[in-house]
């Protein structure tokens, strides 16, 4: 079984430019996370999905992050002016749906540095 | 929201130790999830694990929900073990949270 897939692995960006990341969930997975990892630090969790509506974005910097999930697979998240302070891995993660009891699966994540 | 707070922070071991990483949790939970991030940085379930004991080789976790915390057990560590171990938790709603973790490196 295929895993989560993500791209691109690294990024280097100067501040004030856009960035985009992309993730494929696992073939039948209704839920679709995308988490911020800053160095030292534990996941957190900008928007989570359930097929193409969201669940929960309450710590998505809105100003300048957006995520949307065509379709109820596929999913991009954009960052749009980048600060320095955005340079982290962003996981996407899916599991078979949202409740308790659902294991989660993380994709490899994207590095992203803005310099 | 939910406070999760994971000790020790950072750990040293020499390869063939034990030990014993705790996860406490402020609310109570409806899933608790303890993963494995491998130094090139991909997080791995290890178990989930809302309450009771659950063993997966060298690996075994016990979570006492009345209490609110879960530890997780490594016996005969090894190099590979090294990483840092997060504990994540759900409590109503849908979202899951995760405490800081607890860096391990093990010496050969």
């Amino acid at each position: 079984e295929a895993g989560v897939a993500q791209s691109p692995r690294y990024k280097i960006i100067e501040k004030r430019q856009s960035v985009a990341f992309w993730c494929n969930p696992i073939s039948g997975h209704a839920t679709l996370y995308w988490y911020q990892q800053i160095l030292g630090q534990g996941p957190k969790l900008l928007i989570q999905f359930q097929n193409n509506g969201v669940v929960d974005d309450s710590q998505l910097p809105k100003d300048r992050f957006s995520a949307e999930r065509l379709k109820g697979v596929d999913s991009t998240l954009k960052i749009q002016p980048a600060k320095l302070e955005d340079s982290a891995v962003y996981l996407c993660a899916s599991s078979l749906g949202s409740g308790a009891g659902n294991t989660i699966y993380f994709g490899e994540g994207s590095w992203l540095t803005v310099v | 929201g939910i406070q999760v707070e994971q000790s020790p922070p950072d750990l040293i071991l020499q390869e063939g130790a034990n030990s014993t990483l705790r996860c406490n949790f402020s609310d109570s939970v409806n899933n608790l999830q303890w993963f494995h991030q491998n130094p090139w940085g991909q997080l791995i379930n290890l178990f989930y694990i809302p309450s009771g004991t659950k063993q997966n080789g060298r690996l075994s976790a016990t979570t006492v929900a009345t209490e609110r915390y879960s530890l997780l057990y490594i016996s005969s560590s090894q190099t590979t073990d090294s990483g840092v171990y997060f504990c994540a938790v759900m409590a109503g709603g849908f979202k899951t949270i995760f405490g800081a973790g607890t860096r391990l490196f093990v010496k050969a």
